[in-house]
């Protein structure tokens, strides 16, 4: 079937604008994870969702950084002002309800110019 | 101490060879593992769980020492195909943290 889906594949933009970036998870799996992955860094958690439950926002690393779930499907990252340490690949992961085993998107690379 | 720890590599072999290494957590309420795969520029795949037992899949073998917390990949016969990053990932609850990763590299 198919598997996460994310874009834009890549994204350029100016330092101090805003960023929309897109997550649709597999089918059926109602838990969903934002990650960001730093040049040559390990995963960075940055927030969950699952079902209707409150997010879990602790790894979002300010408040520029925002998520929003809408139906239990797909979710957008936000990211206002960005700066250039916001430079990284974003990954997007999903579930199924009460499984740990993750499967990832192929990423969205943004670069802040 | 970090709360996941890679030895980076590269780990640099020849094929046929056999290739192991391990991740170190410090988190001793782990209870489940597990090791990814990440080609250059790709997104992480999962690669296979670890159990208590120690599993078995095909030419990878995993094992869990839950004693000194860590886990270890063992890759026997290695093909070209399996030169990539390899992350080890564990969690106690939904969230998991991730290693930064061992660099292998198959060469002919």
């Amino acid at each position: 079937g198919a598997g996460v889906s994310q874009s834009p594949s890549n994204k350029v933009t100016e330092k101090g604008k805003d960023v929309e970036l897109r997550c649709d998870p597999i089918s059926g799996h109602t838990a969903l994870y934002w990650y960001r992955q730093s040049l040559g860094q390990g995963l960075e958690f940055l927030i969950y969702f699952q079902g209707n439950s409150a997010p879990d926002k602790s790894g979002l690393p300010s408040d520029r950084f925002s998520a929003e779930r809408t139906g239990g499907s797909v979710s957008t990252l936000t990211i206002q002002r960005t700066q250039q340490e916001d430079s990284a690949v974003y990954l997007c992961a999903s579930s199924l309800a009460h499984r740990v085993e993750q499967y990832f998107g192929p990423g969205t690379r943004l670069t802040v110019t | 101490r970090k709360e996941v720890e890679q030895d980076p590599g590269p780990f640099n072999v020849p094929e046929g060879a056999t290739v192991a290494f391990n991740c170190t957590y410090s988190n001793s309420a782990s209870q489940s593992f597990f090791w990814y795969r990440q080609d250059c520029r790709k997104e992480p795949k999962l690669l296979m769980s670890v159990y208590s037992s120690g599993n078995e899949d095909g030419r990878f073998t995993a094992q869990l020492n839950r004693a000194s917390q860590y886990i270890s990949l063992l890759i026997r016969d290695s093909k070209l195909s399996d030169s990539a990053t390899y992350l080890c990932s564990f969690s106690n609850d939904y969230k998991l943290s991730f290693g930064a990763g061992t660099t292998v590299t198959v060469r002919a």
